[in-house]
């Protein structure tokens, strides 16, 4: 089976950083995602790692450790508009073809 | 492109009552999936169809049926509704079928069973 683990809330000021952990178990492993979802929307889609190492995409960056099993997304320069909740996302290989588990989120909560 | 779409946007049932959710891509996506979101918590996979004419169950298929009659639509029934099934609904979609790709999600359904 798989199991993901992501803290539930975190709040900082406008212009922080923050970093979302997110920790996975997994009988297989093919890729670490991450969706953003404000309030009452859809999820969308922010970045995806597959192998060990950090992505950058703008403002956003995520990291994953396969040997760890272990991944986090960083927010920079955080904007009023980021507050949000945020979802990791594993795919296994085995069984789990195509199929995907998301974490139960962590709400990103910015202040003025 | 109107993207992943989903009718209704809401719903009210009583319990027993049955119902079906549609969904719909333009994207010529091969994969589909639908999830259920409750209060605070992560999507949790319903059903999942690789291309048409093909589903597999997910984490939560119980009490739930679903269709790909072709590929641009994925529909999701309640034979028989129950307040455990009160929850916001949304459907997604993905080109591939392996590998590994962006979910567009749909702007989802949000039904209250009494």
């Amino acid at each position: 089976g798989q199991s993901l683990e992501q803290p539930s809330e975190v709040t900082a000021v406008e212009g922080a950083i923050v970093q979302i952990n997110c920790t996975y178990q997994t009988s297989g492993f093919y890729g670490l995602s991450w969706y953003q979802q404000h309030d009452g929307g859809a999820p969308t889609f922010l970045s995806y790692n597959a192998l060990d190492g950090l992505e950058e995409t703008g403002r956003f960056s995520s990291f994953l450790s396969r040997s760890d099993s272990y991944g986090y997304l960083l927010l920079q320069e955080l904007q009023m508009k980021d507050s949000a909740s945020y979802f990791c996302a594993v795919r296994g290989r085995t069984d789990s073809w195509g199929k995907f588990q998301f974490g139960a989120g962590t709400q990103v909560v910015v202040t003025p | 492109n109107a993207g992943v779409t989903q009718t209704p946007k809401f719903q009210v049932l009583k319990t027993g009552q049955s119902m079906t959710l549609q969904c719909a891509q333009d994207m010529n996506h091969n994969s589909m999936y639908w999830y259920r979101q409750d209060p605070g918590m992560g999507l949790r996979l319903i059903y999942y169809s690789a291309s048409e004419g093909t589903t597999d169950k997910g984490e939560v298929p119980n009490g739930y049926n679903v269709s790909r009659l072709n590929k641009r639509e994925f529909s999701l029934r309640l034979e028989s509704a129950a307040p455990s099934q009160t929850s916001v609904y949304f459907c997604a979609s993905r080109e591939g079928t392996g590998g590994f790709g962006e979910q567009f999600f749909g702007p989802g359904t949000r039904l209250t069973v009494l």
